[in-house]
């Protein structure tokens, strides 16, 4: 079935660096991609979202990049900061069914 | 302040007991539904619904139902709960057509 996937199940970085968490997904049909962030014992939060019809999405420290060729979406945190450590789900919208990838783990060192 | 709120936070229950978790939202929107978080599987839609009486199977239903009778409140019932539906629960809102979603705090949910 179609499904949406992170391809790293963890990242580390260095606090102050520049991260990058991938996702792939395979239905092309979906009209929204959005990135959430989940933070430990909370509910997920939206960071950014991003239409099919665009490529590239800026917000505060945030840039969405999606290539619809190869159906790849990324999200890039500019200058991670301790407090972007958290879950990081990619998540499709199509016909108002949301589907999410199983999340990267992200873990910003001092 | 815009909220979706999920009561009980925390429960353990036995086998066969039938439970329902509320979900209230405060926003007006349209669309609620319900999802399930398990290790390794992400979050996987339960069930939907887009406006009162209005509802819709997810990816997981089974072993779970929903109503909506009116248009703040969208309670998930396990009739007749058994351990693999142990899990975490969230309850999450939207405006029909919108793109930002709201979710709850989260309910978690054991099975014994």
């Amino acid at each position: 079935g179609e499904s949406v996937g992170l391809h790293l199940p963890t990242l580390s970085v260095q606090e102050g660096d520049n991260s990058i968490i991938n996702c792939a997904y395979s239905n092309s049909a979906s009209d929204y991609f959005i990135w959430y962030k989940q933070e430990s014992g909370k509910g997920p939060q939206f960071i950014i979202d991003i239409r099919s019809n665009m490529d590239k999405r800026q917000g505060q420290r945030v840039t969405v990049l999606l290539n619809k060729t190869v159906k790849h979406l990324s999200l890039q945190i500019a200058a991670t900061q301790p407090g972007d450590s958290a879950v990081y789900f990619c998540a499709e919208i199509n016909d108002y069914k949301l589907s999410f990838g199983a999340g990267t783990t992200v873990t910003v060192r001092a | 302040e815009a909220q979706v709120t999920q009561n009980p936070r925390y429960l353990i229950t036995v086998t066969g007991k039938k439970l329902t978790v509320t979900c209230s939202q405060n926003m007006n929107h349209e669309y609620m539904s319900w999802y399930r978080q398990d290790p390794g599987l992400g979050l996987r839609q339960i069930y939907y619904s887009m406006n009162v009486e209005v509802t819709d199977k997810g990816d997981v239903p089974e072993g779970y139902k929903v109503s909506r009778k009116e248009k703040r409140n969208f309670p998930l019932i396990l009739e007749s709960p058994s351990p693999n539906q142990t899990s975490l629960y969230f309850c999450a809102s939207s405006l029909v057509g919108g793109n930002t979603i709201y979710f709850g705090e989260g309910s978690w949910l054991t099975v014994v």
